[in-house]
């Protein structure tokens, strides 16, 4: 998986607690993106990251907040996880690169069941 | 909003034969790639195409890509059963951007 790694890969919580998913990687690319699947949905982007620092909201952000203070991690928070965040979550990253090409390389998820 | 729409959502097949499986999309893009993704794990890519590119392989992998119709298509020659999985296009619209968009992929079953 491309020198990704999620953690924690599963996980059962409570509708109302937060919760906080990591992803690391060793690669040193500049990306990092968070994505939730679904059945019916497909993938769809949540926050990605384009630099320490530095995150913007993708299609589905709401109820989700991310940090990365290192190049290396990507944090993906639920302040407060309600039943509909229920859904497998991935982490993918990207460099830029001279091709530019956007090219992504996933984490091995993690999966999320609020009760 | 999705970009890509696969088609069909389900496909089976015997091993040896061809899988082929379409996407359609809905804005101009900058380049097409297919992923595939095995039961419990995360995305793998497999081909990139360019927007000024109409066909491409990698293996028994062949890609083409229509931007008229906004359309490209996936083919798997010889299909084994390790093909089994699901198969995703997803677009890059715009210079610079790296955001992919994903449709809602193509299962494929291979039976032995």
């Amino acid at each position: 998986d491309a020198g990704i790694t999620q953690s924690p890969r599963h996980k059962v919580t409570e509708t109302g607690t937060p919760v906080t998913l990591r992803c690391h990687q060793t690669e040193n690319h500049r990306y990092m993106y968070w994505y939730r699947q679904d059945p019916g949905h497909g993938l769809r982007l949540i926050h990605y990251s384009y630099g320490v620092k530095d995150t913007d909201k993708g299609e589905v952000s709401d109820g989700y907040s991310v940090s990365r203070s290192k190049t290396e991690d990507f944090l993906l928070t639920l302040e407060s996880a309600t039943s509909s965040q229920t859904s497998v979550y991935f982490c993918a990253i990207s460099d830029s690169g001279t091709s530019g090409s956007g090219t992504q390389y996933f984490g091995p998820g993690t999966r999320l069941t609020v009760l | 909003s999705q970009q890509g729409e696969e088609d069909p959502q389900a496909l089976s097949i015997q091993e040896g034969e061809n899988a082929t499986m379409n996407c359609s999309y809905k804005t101009s893009i900058n380049n097409l790639q297919w992923y595939r993704q095995n039961s419990g794990r995360g995305l793998v890519h497999l081909i990139l195409i360019r927007s000024n590119e109409r066909e491409k392989h990698s293996g028994r992998l062949r890609v083409t890509l229509d931007t008229s119709k906004k359309s490209s298509s996936l083919l798997i020659t010889a299909s084994r059963a390790a093909d089994t999985a699901s198969y995703f296009c997803a677009t890059v619209s715009g210079a610079g951007s790296y955001q992919l968009t994903f449709g809602k992929g193509t299962k494929l079953s291979v039976i032995p």
